[in-house]
């Protein structure tokens, strides 16, 4: 089926450690999106890449990067978490960016910073 | 400014009906979404609303009133799985869902 998929579905990292959640698609989209929510939030958008192009959002820290080295494959890099970061990382893609077209979701990424 | 407003919780009885209302202001106006997400997992698409009026998907209907800036997601016989957040989300001028809080529904038996 095609899908999106997250790895790890949970992670732990210690405070100021790096760490990178990824995420990839089968649904051959254009665009990935990386939204953080926390506990009875909602989902904030950070960044998104439209093919190639990056857009970052304007409220997104600087501790936030993103890659995304093909069509199928997107990174979410935090270069040195604080506790302020522990939330759920949610990916998702859609065919375009308007239209009818929907945003799909994978399962998250729930990060824990000790 | 953007905002989008739901209820926080609501409580209903299985078999039965529940309404959830959205209102919003955006930048922009490109559609409306509806998404469920059962606690910690992530959202899954429901609804989508561009033109006013109701949209109905098996036991999901959505409205959307577009001069009013409101929508609403009904759901009918409620089932126990359908114990989630609701979470609204226009779409504004630059494409990107803006979502509210969301809306806890809890079905009891």
């Amino acid at each position: 089926d095609a899908m999106v998929i997250q790895n790890p579905r949970y992670q732990v990292t210690q405070f100021g450690k790096p760490v990178t959640l990824s995420c990839s698609q089968t649904l051959n989209h254009n665009v990935m999106y990386w939204y953080q929510q926390k506990s009875s939030q909602a989902p904030k958008l950070l960044f998104h890449y439209y093919d190639k192009d990056f857009n970052n959002e304007a409220d997104t820290p600087d501790n936030f990067q993103s890659r995304r080295p093909n069509t199928s494959f997107c990174f979410l890099d935090i270069r040195s978490p604080g506790l302020g970061d522990a939330a759920m990382y949610l990916c998702a893609t859609s065919p375009d960016r308007g239209g009818t077209d929907t945003q799909y979701f994978g399962p998250g990424t729930r990060l824990t910073v000790l | 400014g953007q905002n989008i407003d739901q209820p926080t919780e609501m409580t209903a009885t299985e078999g039965a009906i529940v309404q959830i209302n959205c209102t919003y202001q955006t930048s922009g106006f490109n559609g409306l979404f509806w998404y469920q997400q059962h606690a910690g997992e992530a959202p899954t698409f429901l609804s989508y609303n561009v033109l006013d009026g109701l949209e109905e998907k098996g036991r999901f209907s959505s409205f959307l009133s577009r001069s009013k800036g409101y929508s609403y997601l009904l759901l009918k016989e409620l089932q126990m799985k359908d114990s989630a957040s609701y979470l609204c989300a226009p779409r504004g001028a630059t494409n990107k869902l803006i979502f509210g809080t969301g809306t806890l529904l809890a079905v009891q038996p």
